[in-house]
């Protein structure tokens, strides 16, 4: 089956500067990558995803960049501001035949601080 | 906005009683789904459901059963509740294509005792 491997598992910044969390997977059959975030004490929120036919998408300061050869993507995001601190999680679909499943990584704590 | 609706937030339970975990969607969402989040873990799929009364086994699905008997509805079952199962429990619901993003309640924190 599908298995995503997530680094860093914590990043500290500092305000205004960028964080980079990467992501590989291993079944090149998955093709689509979203990216949640979750705060303290609430579910996982979709924040970002891309799906394989696109190498990057940006959502104001936040993008994705997807290689497929080399089956890794990765979150950028820039200008990080205090309330971008959460725990982020990528994910890839996977071959499920019957479902959308999804395969996430082991989740990055971001902090950025003051 | 879809709504996914986890009916408790913490709960607390006796090793050996049978466990009921439940979750609705408003989005007549095809597919629904059942996590456990545990630290340094991430998410691990237990059961998910692509229909009324079907399911099928995710990754860590010993120990747990699940039912769907309309289509907004999924419950987790733990049959005989043990410490291990100490954790926290998301649900998810989806459209059925492949390749559409999940949608998560705010999770139910089980601790068994």
């Amino acid at each position: 089956g599908e298995n995503v491997e997530q680094h860093p598992s914590t990043l500290s910044v500092q305000e205004g500067d960028s964080a980079v969390i990467k992501c590989t997977y291993s079944d090149s059959a998955s093709n689509y990558f979203p990216w949640y975030k979750q705060e303290l004490g609430k579910g996982p929120q979709l924040i970002i995803d891309i799906r394989s036919n696109v190498g990057e998408k940006k959502d104001q300061r936040i993008a994705v960049t997807l290689n497929k050869t080399a089956k890794h993507f990765s979150l950028h995001i820039t200008e990080t501001q205090p309330e971008d601190s959460a725990v982020y999680f990528c994910a890839a679909s996977g071959v499920a035949g019957t479902a959308s499943k999804l395969t996430f990584g082991t989740g990055t704590r971001l902090q950025v601080t003051l | 906005d879809v709504k996914v609706t986890q009916s408790s937030r913490y709960l607390v339970k006796r090793t050996g009683e049978k466990v009921f975990l439940e979750c609705v969607q408003d989005m007549d969402h095809e597919n629904m789904f059942w996590y456990r989040q545990d630290p340094g873990l991430g998410l691990r799929l237990i059961y998910f459901s692509y229909d009324v009364k079907m399911k099928e086994k995710g990754d860590i699905p010993e120990g747990y059963s699940v039912s769907r008997e309309k289509k907004e509805r999924f419950s987790l079952i733990l049959e005989s509740a043990s410490t291990n199962q100490t954790s926290m429990y998301l649900c998810a619901s989806s459209l059925f294509p492949r390749g559409q993003p999940q949608h998560f309640g705010d999770g139910t924190r089980l601790s068994i005792l």
